[in-house]
């Protein structure tokens, strides 16, 4: 937690094609990882997250890896649809409590 | 959808002036987490209440308070409101064993 950055800022893929997004974070005790998808006038929604026991989870066309040496993780998309189009932001903890410090966040937009 | 609400949706304020937002949590969630998101940006720690004592304090002035209630519900006032107060704001409710978040859909805040 405390400082999350994210990469890329925007990203455009063809439908059908995969998407990863890089996050890396400075607190090494930080231990759970979510990624949130955010489209336009809506709430961040919770779409998967990791935690520091595991290197990598997946559901279905998404997957978190994690690199605690390294402290980055990342979110992989395979086959794109339309409808992934949205932001994602990653999060960590922040030191000593259950809130979040979020990153910058990635647009992602899937041309059909 | 996630079980938190908040109000109102949108709200409209003059400088100088102050504001009340409402949450509600999820059910059996006794932690409330309040962020502000400006717009293209990742949301920002507000604070976090837990079992209505105030749990934490992001980079926010003291303008910024709040209140938790009795069944967990949660308000964030703002004083003397400045224009870069406009923004979404969105609380998450959690449990206190648990790091997951689940968001409200957030009120919109601008101030003129």
């Amino acid at each position: 937690g405390e400082n999350v950055e994210q990469h890329p800022s925007t990203l455009s893929v063809q439908e059908g094609d995969s998407a990863v997004i890089k996050c890396t974070y400075s607190d090494s005790a930080s231990n759970y990882f979510p990624w949130y998808k955010q489209e336009l006038g809506k709430r961040p929604q919770l779409i998967i997250d990791i935690r520091s026991n595991v290197g990598e989870k997946k559901d279905q066309r998404i997957a978190v890896t994690l690199n605690k040496t390294a402290k980055h993780f990342s979110l992989h998309i395979t086959e794109t649809q339309p409808e992934d189009s949205a932001v994602y932001f990653c999060a960590a903890p922040r030191t000593g409590r259950r809130a979040l410090t979020f990153g910058s966040g990635t647009r992602l937009q899937v041309q059909p | 959808e996630t079980g938190v609400t908040q109000s109102p949706t949108h709200l409209i304020k003059t400088r100088g002036q102050q504001v009340t937002l409402r949450c509600s949590s999820q059910s059996g969630h006794n932690t409330v987490s309040w962020y502000q998101q400006a717009l293209g940006q990742g949301p920002q720690f507000i604070f976090q209440y837990y079992r209505e004592e105030e749990n934490g304090r992001g980079n926010f002035p003291p303008r910024f308070s709040g209140l938790q209630f009795p069944n967990y519900s949660s308000e964030l006032n703002v004083n003397a409101l400045e224009l870069d107060d406009s923004a979404l704001y969105l609380c998450a409710s959690s449990s206190g064993d648990t790091d997951t978040q689940y968001f409200g859909p957030g009120t919109r805040l601008t101030v003129l």
